[in-house]
Formats: C-alpha cells, structure tokens, sequence
C-alpha cells in the first residue's frame, strides 16, 4: 500500500529558531499534501493544503509567514516553522490522497521548542 | 512498525441501513484508539476507546475495542445523508503522542 513518511519524528529546538519537516509520499505521486496540527483532546486542525508547483491553501486563522510550505516535487512536501515560540511546540502531520480518496497519513513530527 | 487498517475501504449504503466499520491495529505500545469523521476539511473527533469492552455512544454512533484480538468497530445505525464521510481510525502509542492513522472507510449514503 501506500506509504507517506515524515522527518523527522521529533525535534527538539531553541525558541527563535526554524525548523523543516519533510513530507515525502515514497511510492505514490502526490500532487496535492495536507499538513495538519494535532491540539490537546485529540483534535487535528488543517493548517494548510500544499499543492505541487503553485502556492500553498492556508487556512484561516494560519500565518503563511510563519509556517512556510514548499512543494517542490510530486512526492515531497515541507512545512517550515519560522523563528518558532514554545507554543508552536506540537504534533505536526501531513497526509497525501489517494486515487479513491483515501488518506495517507504520515507518522507525525513532534516538535519541542524551549 | 506501526500499522492500522481499517475495512472496508469504501462503502455505499441506503439511509436507514446500519453500518460496521472496521479497524485492526498492530502497535508496539498502546495507549489509546481514537475514531474521527472527516468530511471536508480537518477530521472531526469521535471518539477516544482505551479499555476493552466498554461501548462509547454518541446518538446513532457507538464504538467498542477489543485490546485482545487488536481492533475495534464504529457502528452507525439508521444512517443519514449526512453521514457521508470518510470515517478514520488512529492508535495512539508512545509517549511522544504518535498516532498511527488507518487509511479511512469512505461511506457514502444515498437516498
């Protein structure tokens, strides 16, 4: 089956500084990726939808300038946090569609920022 | 490594009809199973399962799990159009909260 990786699975980093988490679909194309960011009590919020060779969707409520999303092919996607603050310390996961509109997910990013 | 799998993958059925969707998982550390409704945008949560056994129920939806043969059912009875969705499963294991999602069942509900 299909299979969508993330690195890396934790990161820990100082407060001010930016950290890259890849999304890669490693056997399927994936011209479109979600990157979404799980909230205490389970909850997930979309953040933002990546698209293969144009700009990033975000959604409302979502700074673009600090959470850079970059395509840059068709099985890899990257959600970049800029001078990231302790509260953006979360649990960030992306996901890929398949043909029948199943969802791939990938294993999740833990990020800690002190 | 981790794996959840959810059955069947997609779903047509008649409002009214009663459904069962499944959900097996193999992880190295449990800690919990959670269910979600997705629709459009972000999944919706519906439910978190971390003892065997006991049902949780929310209006026409109920869940068990089953910590001893691994999986774990949502059922829907009396279903709606508005049920339509792709119903995802995760398991949560680890202390570092990782979830590990299934691929999702994608019901559709006709008239």
């Amino acid at each position: 089956g299909a299979v969508v990786s993330q690195h890396p699975s934790r990161v820990i980093c100082k407060s001010g500084t930016s950290v890259k988490i890849e999304c890669r679909s490693l056997d399927f194309q994936a011209t479109t990726m979600f990157w979404y960011r799980q909230f205490p009590k389970q909850s997930l919020m979309l953040m933002a939808t990546s698209n293969e060779g144009s700009k990033a969707t975000y959604e409302q409520g979502v700074e673009k300038d600090k959470f850079l999303i970059n395509h840059a092919s068709l099985t890899l996607s990257t959600l970049t946090v800029t001078s990231a603050h302790p509260e953006d310390s979360s649990f960030y996961i992306c996901s890929a569609p398949g043909q029948a509109g199943e969802q791939y997910f990938g294993p999740g990013t833990r990020l800690t920022v002190t | 490594e981790d794996k959840v799998v959810q059955s069947p993958l997609s779903l047509v059925v008649h409002e009214g009809d009663t459904v069962t969707l499944n959900c097996s998982y193999e992880v190295t550390n449990f800690r919990s199973l959670l269910w979600y409704k997705q629709e459009k945008k972000a999944p919706t949560f519906l439910f978190m399962l971390t003892s065997s056994g006991i049902e949780k129920k929310s209006g026409r939806l109920s869940s068990i799990l089953d910590k001893k043969e691994l999986f774990s059912i949502l059922n829907i009875t009396a279903t709606q159009t508005g049920d339509s969705a792709i119903y995802l499963c995760a398991v949560d294991s680890g202390g570092y909260q990782k979830v590990t999602f299934g691929t999702g069942t994608k019901l559709q509900v006709i008239p």
